[in-house]
This record gives C-alpha cells, structure tokens and sequence, in this order.
C-alpha cells in the first residue's frame, strides 16, 4: 500500500540555518506529493506541491523535488527564519482515486534567534 | 473570507454526551473529508464526501456519523462520547478525485471529552 516516512522531529536550527527534512514514500503508480504546514492553533496549509518526476516545488523560500528513482520529496530551505516555526507534513495522493491523501507523522521545526 | 470554516473551535464535554461539529466551504470544491488528529499530531481521514455522496469510511465506530446536506457543508456527530475521542478534528475540502488536487483544512475543532 501507498506510505509515507519522514524524519522524526523536533528539529532545532538557529535563525539563517540551512534546513532539511527529509520524506520518501511508497507508492504505485504516479502519486502527487505535497508538503503542508500547520502553525500553532491553526489547520493545514499547502507549502508546496510537485505532480511529476524530476518537478520541483517551491513556495517562500521552500523547495522540494520528487525524485523517483530514490522515491523521496525531501523539504529544504537555505536560510530559516523564527517564523517558520511550525510542523511539517509530507503527503502523498495517488493519481486516480485521489480522495485518500496519506500524510507522514509530522515534524516540528523549532528556530531560534 | 475563511475558505474552510468549522464550528465550534473549541469542544469540552462529558464522557456519554453526544455532539456535532459542523463545517462549511465557501470554494466551490465537491469534495469534503473529516481527518482525526491525535496528540502526537499524527493525521487519520476518517470519511470523505463527493458531491454528497459517501466515499470513503475508514475503520471509524459507528458513533462516528458524517452527514452531508449539500456539496458545500460536512457535519461530524459523535455518539456517546468516550475518552479516546479526544482530538483536533479537522475539515478538509479539495475539487475533484485528481491527485493534484491540494487539500484545504479548516483550523480545526479541539475536542476534549472528561
């Protein structure tokens, strides 16, 4: 079945720090793969999104490329700010049947001044 | 203007009550969804909604009733209410079956059952 792994937090950077979490997957088929961020007290929301090998996703900063001959959508951000203190969600979606979103646990980003 | 609004935000009830949380999509998407979130932020759908009509039901108790009067509203009701319902429940809506179609939550309703 369709899964998606990534690294367990929390992970704390000081301000300007290079940022990586890491996600792979298992999946048939051509999912889509999307990272979500949830800030305190608050939903979901899109980060950014990639529907096909080789794309790269970016969205304020933050990049991510599927890559599936290594099956990973790994997060990277080169300079962190305070305010991007939140948790971070790999998800996966499969092409056709697309109701079921399967999400990674999650993982929190702590930065400090 | 809130895209995915749900009611109430916040939730504190007794172990046997029952209650509803409500939630509506001002986006014009024909899909809605109820996800589980756990105290370790681990996210669960629960059931998804196109177009009214049911698609998904995870292994969810049957205290668990989603109801759906139109595309564009998804209630949750909760039988006799237990300690392990304890949770954020969140919203979701997305257009279509597509894959590619990003998902867009509400900001949640925290249910705390005592």
């Amino acid at each position: 079945g369709n899964s998606v792994t990534q690294m367990e937090g929390p992970v704390t950077l000081s301000e300007e720090a290079f940022l990586t979490i890491n996600c792979t997957y298992t999946a048939t088929g051509y999912p889509s793969l999307f990272w979500y961020v949830q800030y305190p007290g608050e939903g979901l929301q899109l980060l950014l999104k990639a529907t096909k090998a080789d794309d790269k996703g970016s969205n304020k900063g933050f990049e991510a490329t599927y890559r599936k001959e290594t099956t990973s959508f790994h997060l990277e951000k080169g300079s962190v700010q305070v305010s991007d203190s939140a948790v971070y969600f790999c998800a996966l979606s499969p092409y056709t049947g697309g109701f079921k979103t399967i999400f990674g646990a999650g993982t929190r980003l702590f930065v400090k001044a | 203007d809130t895209a995915v609004s749900q009611t109430p935000k916040y939730l504190v009830t007794q172990m046997g009550n029952d209650k509803s949380i409500k939630c509506e999509q001002n986006l014009g998407h024909d899909t809605m969804y109820w996800y589980k979130q756990d105290s370790k932020k681990f996210l669960k759908i629960m059931f998804s909604y196109n177009n009214k009509e049911l698609i998904i039901n995870e292994t969810v108790p049957n205290r668990f009733s989603p109801k759906s009067p139109d595309k564009a509203h998804l209630n949750l009701h909760i039988n006799s209410l237990e300690l392990g319902d304890s949770a954020v429940y969140f919203c979701a809506s997305s257009q279509g079956d597509r894959g590619n179609s990003p998902l867009h939550f509400g900001n949640g309703t925290r249910l705390t059952v005592t």
